[in-house]
């Protein structure tokens, strides 16, 4: 069966300072990967997706990349953090499937990311 | 622009009783809708989906309907138990049919409390 590991849970990090979140997924090769991110009281806003390996698509302008070095490895990432990069990031996988539109999302558990 | 949604208020129920939650889109016209659930700190689940052809999906005590005129999906769960108390996500695809992404573009959740 398939996982989807995230981590770190939680995550308090200075303004200013870098910041690396990883998640993997197991059990499926060439996923759709995605980076969500979830602030306090609204909905999941799109920030990357990636169809293959060093495949990355960025939604909106913002302080984070993400990259793909692996198959099923997806790393986000920012050089210097900004107050309002605080919020709940998600990282998802789905199947590929060329000309289908139906494949649901599997979501990780999640990292709390709070910038002080 | 293009808009989800759902109510931002939470929807408060005694327990037995339907819970009818809603989605409303605008400049969208989706080919399926998905509705997940999403306990506080994790990541969503993914419980239904409903094609535009579909005029209801059930599964167990959940149904969904999709009215494509109206622009508008009703989650409904019959039979509530305070284990249902959750936020409930709708989510629609943005994107081109055949393409190699499906980009889930989700509404901000209503969070619904089934009291004992």
């Amino acid at each position: 069966s398939q996982t989807i590991h995230q981590w770190p849970a939680t995550l308090v990090q200075p303004v200013g300072s870098p910041l690396s979140l990883e998640c993997t997924v197991e059990g499926t090769s060439n996923p759709n990967l995605y980076w969500y991110r979830q602030a306090a009281g609204r909905g999941l806003q799109l920030l990357f997706y990636s169809v293959g390996i060093g495949q990355i698509s960025s939604e909106v302008p913002q302080n984070l990349s993400a990259s793909r070095p692996q198959d099923r490895q997806f790393i986000l990432s920012s050089k210097k953090l900004l107050l309002s990069d605080s919020g709940f990031y998600l990282c998802a996988w789905s199947a590929l499937r060329w000309g289908a539109r139906g494949e649901k999302l599997f979501f990780g558990s999640g990292t709390q990311l709070s910038v002080l | 622009s293009q808009k989800i949604e759902q109510n931002s208020e939470a929807l408060n129920i005694q327990e037995g009783k339907t819970a009818t939650l809603t989605c409303n889109y605008t400049n969208y016209s989706p080919a399926y809708l998905q509705w997940y659930r999403q306990d506080p700190g994790r990541g969503p689940v993914f419980l239904l989906l409903i094609r535009e052809n579909e005029k209801e999906k059930r599964k167990e005590r959940l149904k969904v309907t999709f009215d494509t005129t109206l622009k508008q999906s009703l989650f409904h769960i019959t039979a509530s138990q305070p284990a249902d108390s959750a936020t409930y996500l709708c989510a629609l695809v943005s994107g081109l049919y055949g393409g190699a992404t499906n980009k889930l573009i989700f509404g901000t959740g209503t969070l619904l409390a089934v009291q004992p």
